[in-house]
């Protein structure tokens, strides 16, 4: 069975805190993203990354990093966190064919900056 | 811009035929794919279109007209189980995929 985790469900942390997001996939897919869904906004991509040590800036990049050192693992940062990050952040992974495009989420994190 | 328009709510009795629409305006279109989600859960994949015309997949529905930039996920036979938060999404060049706000739909009794 398909497996997506994310290292915490809720995570509280403070302003200017640096706070890793973990996200691991069993499923040796190559794509792996990284969202924040807020009430209205829908899911807004952060980052992905295609491959090891490959990555991509999404939509909304700004004050984010991420890190995929291993193809099952794929880690967000955010480098000095603000208020306005707080948020769910989820992560996924993506199998992809000529007939589908399924992306696999993991939990989510909620996430607050105090 | 790039934009997916869908309806922000549907309520629908249970038992009934329910059609989520979505629109979309994108650069570049691969195809276009439907996310449940439940409240507190994460979202899961329910179906595909990469061609035009209908997918059927159990009480779930999903079509598409390229033409049109239109879309729409049909359920039917309608469980209270049902309620919950319906996203369209369209994969873009690349490997981005774009969602759209949500539909909110809410099953009575």
């Amino acid at each position: 069975d398909v497996k997506v985790t994310q290292s915490s469900r809720y995570l509280v942390k403070r302003t200017g805190e640096k706070v890793f997001l973990e996200c691991v996939q069993d499923m040796d897919h190559e794509n792996m993203f990284w969202y924040r869904q807020d009430p209205g906004l829908g899911l807004r991509l952060i980052y992905f990354s295609y491959d090891v040590k490959m990555k991509e800036k999404g939509d909304i990049p700004e004050g984010y990093s991420v890190s995929r050192e291993k193809k099952e693992r794929f880690s967000l940062i955010l480098e000095s966190a603000s208020t306005n990050q707080t948020s769910m952040y989820l992560c996924a992974s993506r199998y992809l064919t000529g007939s589908t495009d399924t992306q696999y989420f993991g939990p989510g994190t909620r996430l607050t900056v105090l | 811009g790039q934009s997916l328009e869908q309806p922000s709510e549907v309520t629908a009795v249970e038992g009934a035929i329910v059609q989520i629409n979505c629109t979309y305006q994108t650069s570049g279109f691969y195809g276009l794919s439907w996310y449940q989600q439940h409240d507190g859960g994460a979202p899961t994949f329910l179906s595909y279109n990469g061609l035009d015309g209908l997918e059927e997949t159990g009480r779930f529905s999903s079509f598409l007209s390229r033409s049109d930039s239109y879309g729409y996920l049909l359920l039917q036979e309608l469980q209270m189980k049902d309620s919950a938060s319906y996203f369209c999404a369209v994969k873009r060049g690349g490997f981005k995929t774009i969602f759209g706000a949500g539909t909110r739909l809410f099953v009575k009794a």
